[in-house]
């Protein structure tokens, strides 16, 4: 199993570009989510999936669009990107909201 | 434990020694903790969790201990090593609730 895969690893962009982060598992887990974590703070919830085709918003869902079309799959995407969207970003995957999450290991995205 | 600003708290320790990292966590009413450990430049991993109905946890080389009186949660290391080196942060969930709060961490350093 190659667990949660994510692309690209890192990725820089300008204000006002757009892009799409990748994300994908392979351990059929059911909840997906995607976070974002900045110097100094605890890793802050952007969206979740509770199985394809439903998602909903976390803490931080501002500027930010997901979709769940599979169950393996879960792209995040920025829809203009602002210098306050520069942030390392992970997925995580689990079974359920509520049992062990295995995360990717991140993308790091600069926005200029 | 967890303090302001961009530093994390940091512990350091030799070689062979026993470790005890702290939280405080926010919500009287959560009921799922979980610690993780994260390496530099690498996605979080699970170490273990503990539901609320318990006290203390074992696994290998580490024990985890909840106490819901004062909100506080540790996550003691056994026999310390140098592979141990990490951010290890704590989380907590509400039941019924998608959104788990992340803790800043605290950074551990163990000496050869």
């Amino acid at each position: 199993n190659a667990g949660v895969t994510q692309t690209p690893k890192f990725q820089v962009l300008k204000t006002g570009q757009s892009m799409t982060l990748q994300c994908a598992q392979d351990m059929n887990h059911e909840y997906m989510s995607w976070y974002r974590q900045d110097p100094g703070m605890g890793l802050r919830l952007i969206h979740y999936s509770v199985g394809a085709g439903i998602t909903d918003q976390g803490e931080v869902p501002n500027g930010y669009n997901v979709s769940r079309s599979t169950t393996e799959d879960f792209p995040l995407r920025l829809l203009s990107a602002a210098p306050s969207q520069t942030s390392v970003y992970f997925c995580a995957s689990s079974y359920r909201v509520w049992d062990e999450q295995f995360f990717g290991p991140g993308t790091r995205l600069t926005v200029l | 434990g967890e303090s302001v600003g961009l530093h994390l708290p940091t512990l350091s320790v030799q070689e062979g020694d026993n470790s005890i990292i702290n939280c405080a966590y926010s919500n009287s009413a959560s009921d799922y903790f979980i610690w993780y450990k994260q390496e530099s430049g690498k996605g979080p991993q699970f170490i273990i969790d503990i539901r609320s109905n318990m006290d203390k946890r074992q696994g290998q080389r580490v024990t985890v201990l909840l106490n819901k009186t004062v909100k506080h949660l540790s996550l003691q290391i056994a026999a310390t090593q140098p592979g141990d080196s990490a951010v290890y942060f704590c989380a907590e969930n509400k039941g019924g609730s998608y959104i788990p709060t992340f803790g800043r961490g605290t950074s551990l350093i163990v000496h050869p």
